[in-house]
This record gives structure tokens, sequence and C-alpha cells, in this order.
């Protein structure tokens, strides 16, 4: 079965900062990874994807993400951190379920920014 | 963004309640989701409907009992809760066309509270 793993609860980063924050996956195929960001009292709203291709992904919002298959890794960094960060990050492995999907999540990493 | 959109976004209930949650979705899609996100767990796959046929049900206790009457509209019904229910139930729709690399799209959820 597929699994996911956030090894930071939380993070604190100062306003301008560099951010990356890490995913482990573990799945039998190849996988279509997600990164997905939560703010307060709102639903998950998708920053980027990685189906194949480039191991590079861009995103919304100055994010981006890459897959190393030898680290069984999808790390999410952005150069420069804004207040307006501040959220709840979730990474996901896809699998099939019929022809939707499941999607299992890791317990997220909540970013603190610091002005 | 109101592609999902989630009523009532809070409920309190007693444990001998019932009540429904509804999903609305407003993307064309053929697969819509419950997930649970309790503090401190990961989010939790409930349900998958694809086409309005329920193609996963996570072991999932009886006291929820979902409802797909067309492929715009799901609902959860609630009887019967425990405390330890008291959860965001979030739902979500995708394409339902491309299995695991579909990108699920999110309501902003139901706070539930049971008492």
């Amino acid at each position: 079965a597929q699994s996911v793993t956030q090894p930071d609860i939380h993070i604190t980063v100062s306003e301008g900062a560099s951010l990356e924050l890490r995913c482990n996956y573990s799945y039998g195929a190849t996988p279509y990874l997600f990164w997905y960001v939560q703010s307060p009292g709102q639903g998950l709203q998708l920053l980027l994807k990685y189906f194949s291709g480039d191991t590079l992904v861009q995103g919304i919002k100055g994010f981006e993400a890459e897959f190393k298959r030898s680290q069984s890794s999808f790390n999410l960094r952005k150069p420069s951190v804004h207040w307006s960060d501040a959220a709840e990050y979730f990474c996901a492995v896809g699998a099939q379920a019929g022809t939707a999907s499941k999607l299992t999540f890791g317990t997220g990493t909540r970013l603190q920014v610091t002005l | 963004e109101t592609g999902v959109t989630q009523t009532p976004r809070h409920l309190v209930m007693g444990m001998t309640n019932k009540k429904s949650l509804k999903c609305e979705q407003h993307l064309g899609h053929n697969a819509m989701y419950w997930y649970k996100q309790s503090a401190k767990k990961p989010l939790e796959l409930m349900f998958v409907y694809s086409l309005e046929e329920r193609v996963e049900n996570n072991s999932v206790p009886s006291r929820f009992s979902p409802e797909c009457p067309n492929s715009s509209h799901l609902f959860l019904h609630l009887h019967t809760l425990q405390p330890e229910d008291s959860a965001l139930y979030l739902c979500a729709s995708s394409q339902g066309l491309a299995g695991d690399q579909e990108t699920q799209y999110f309501g902003p959820g139901t706070r539930l509270l049971v008492l």
C-alpha cells in the first residue's frame, strides 16, 4: 500500500528566507505526486503535481518541487517566502480507484512565517 | 473559488441527531470524494464515487452513509455519531477519467462538532 511521510510537523522561517518542505513516499509503481496547501478554515488548494518527464516541477505562487526516485522524495521549495505563505502543506500520492483516484496524504507540515 | 461548494460550513449535533452534509461541484466532473480531517491525523479518504457509483469505501462505520444522486451532488448522511467523529469533512471532485493521475479539487469543508 502507498504511504507518504512528512517528517517535519512544524517549520518556522523568516520572511524572505528560502524554504524546503520534505516529503517521502512509498509506492510500488510510478508515483503520481501532489502538493496541496491549506489556509486556516479553508479547503485544500493544489500547488503542483508530478506525473512524468521533467523531475523539477513548477507550481503556483512561486513554488517548485523536485522528484528524486532514488530517494523516494518529492520536496517542495520556494526561494523567498512571503508572510502569506503561512499555512499547512500536504504531500500526497495518487492511486487508482476505477477511473477515479484516491489520494494518500502525509500528516502535513505547518509553516509559520516570522516578519 | 466556487468550483466545489459545501454546506453547511459548520455543524454542531448531538449523538442522537441525524444530519446531512451537502457537496456540489460546478466543474463538470464525474468523480466525487469524501475525506475526513482530524487533528494530528492525515486526511483520510472515506468514499469515492465515479459516475454516481461508489467505487471505494474505506472501512467507514455505517453511521456515515454517502449518497450521490447525480455527478454534481454528493451527500454524507450522519446518524448516531460519536464525539470522536468531530472533524473537518472535505469534499472533492475530479474528472473521473484518468485514474491515479487525477487532480482533485477540494471544497472548503464542513466543520462538525459532535456533543
